[in-house]
């Protein structure tokens, strides 16, 4: 299994562009949960889905943030208009059902606007 | 309500010494509880869990942690520190209270191992 995967693994793009994350959960794996990592905050989970649908978004910082999950094999989250305050590393997790096995985590995204 | 807190936000340890890492939890349910270590400019892995079976629990790379419930506890430990180990660990719980998956993670704990 190639794990959870994530791309891209590094961007860089200028306030007020739009930015898209992807995700690629494990197979089989029933919850995606996106977080957000900074040296202020650590570790933030800011939306999860069960069986591709939005669970809990409360920790969406605001509007400009959205995710969708359109299928079990893949989910989006995207930053528009992007402002330096997003810089962080964005981390994508999936588990099973049960959650026992732990949460497996992509390598993450670190996304820098400037 | 869960929480998690570590109560260290830096470990200091020379290499061949043990190493513990502490973690106090707080959950209205019976807790999962998990241990990842993030190495730099790397990813979450997972070190441990406890599911409430054995209550002590063994890793990968030689590390363990014990469930303590009077104590609501959960330390990392190692016999021996190997400079690999220097890296970031985060103590997470997880409670499924109302059906709802709820997954926090505590403020993390940097280990330094001196040669």
């Amino acid at each position: 299994d190639a794990g959870v995967i994530q791309s891209p693994r590094h961007e860089v793009t200028e306030m007020g562009q739009e930015v898209t994350l992807r995700c690629k959960p494990i197979s089989g794996h029933d919850y995606l949960f996106w977080y957000r990592q900074t040296m202020m905050r650590g570790l933030e989970l800011l939306i999860y889905f069960n069986n591709n649908v939005p669970i809990d978004d409360s920790g969406m910082p605001e509007d400009r943030f959205s995710a969708k999950m359109p299928n079990a094999s893949f989910s989006t989250l995207k930053i528009q208009p992007s402002e330096p305050r997003d810089s962080a590393v964005y981390f994508c997790a999936s588990s099973s059902r049960t959650g026992a096995i732990g949460y497996t985590f992509g390598s993450g995204t670190r996304l820098t606007v400037v | 309500a869960q929480s998690v807190t570590q109560l260290d936000s830096h470990v200091s340890v020379s290499e061949g010494t043990p190493v513990l890492l502490r973690c106090n939890y707080s959950s209205s349910y019976s807790p999962s509880l998990f241990w990842y270590v993030q190495h730099p400019n790397k990813g979450l892995q997972l070190l441990l869990k406890y599911t409430s079976a054995a209550t002590l629990v063994k890793g990968i790379n030689g590390f363990e942690a014990e469930f303590k419930k009077s104590e609501t506890s959960f330390h990392l430990t190692k016999p021996s520190a190997h400079m690999s180990d220097a890296a970031e660990y985060f103590c997470v719980v997880i409670t499924m209270d109302t059906g709802r998956r709820a997954l926090t993670f505590g403020s993390g704990t940097r280990l330094q191992v001196q040669p």
